[in-house]
């Protein structure tokens, strides 16, 4: 069974900082993972995906993440928060024609 | 393309009314998805079809909520009667052919007094 679990449900951090997102899969095949994005009284926006090409995955809005199979890890990084980052933020995993979504992370930026 | 439409996006409703939420897909995708997000419980999967047939409905809280399909272009989710717990925002998202990436509706926001 696919599953995502997401470390830390509020994060803060202040801008121009580091922004770590920490999101560990569980699957029995290699995986699709999946980072999205909520903000405020909108749907969820795809942030970057993993499809088993490279490692390191760039996405939209200078985010990235890197898959680590040693550690069933894939994490969010951005270099420097921006206050337009602050929102809910969602890792996924695929499981056969099913989404599995982890409980999501509040990232606060301090300005 | 105007991705995922949902309506209503906000709805007030008494206990007892039916609610009827609608979805329509992105043209082409052919899986839809309908999710309901609370603070208690993030996000949980309600149903999702395949062309149009309703595949896993195991999510389905109980028998008063109702999805249907009728065609590629338009999908409802309706609860009756309706009650307070009810209250979530409902997510439709749907996916191309081999639902490789999920595109989320905006949601409709559901308070049932």
């Amino acid at each position: 069974a696919q599953s995502v679990t997401q470390l830390g449900s509020h994060v803060s951090v202040s801008e121009g900082a580091l922004v770590l997102l920490r999101c560990n899969y569980s699957s029995s095949v290699p995986p699709y993972l999946f980072w999205y994005v909520q903000y405020p009284n909108q749907g969820l926006q795809l942030l970057l995906k993993y499809t088993s090409a490279a490692t390191l995955v760039k996405g939209i809005n200078g985010f990235e993440a890197e898959f680590k199979k040693s550690e069933t890890s894939f994490h969010l990084t951005k270099p420097s928060a921006h206050m337009s980052d602050a929102a809910e933020y969602f890792c996924a995993v695929r499981g056969g024609n099913q989404f599995y979504f982890g409980t999501g992370t509040s990232l606060t930026v301090i300005p | 393309d105007a991705g995922v439409i949902q309506s209503p996006r906000h709805e007030v409703t008494e206990m007892g009314q039916e609610v009827t939420l609608r979805c329509k897909p992105i043209s082409g995708h052919d899986y839809l998805f309908w999710y309901r997000q609370t603070m208690m419980r993030g996000l949980e999967l309600l149903i999702y079809f395949n062309n149009n047939v309703p595949i896993d409905d195991s999510g389905m809280p109980e028998d008063r909520f109702s999805a249907k399909m009728p065609n590629a272009s338009f999908s409802t989710l309706k609860i009756q009667p309706s009650e307070p717990r009810d209250s979530a925002v409902y997510f439709c998202a749907t996916a191309g052919s081999g639902a490789n990436v999920l595109t989320f509706g905006a949601g409709s926001r559901l308070t049932v007094l």
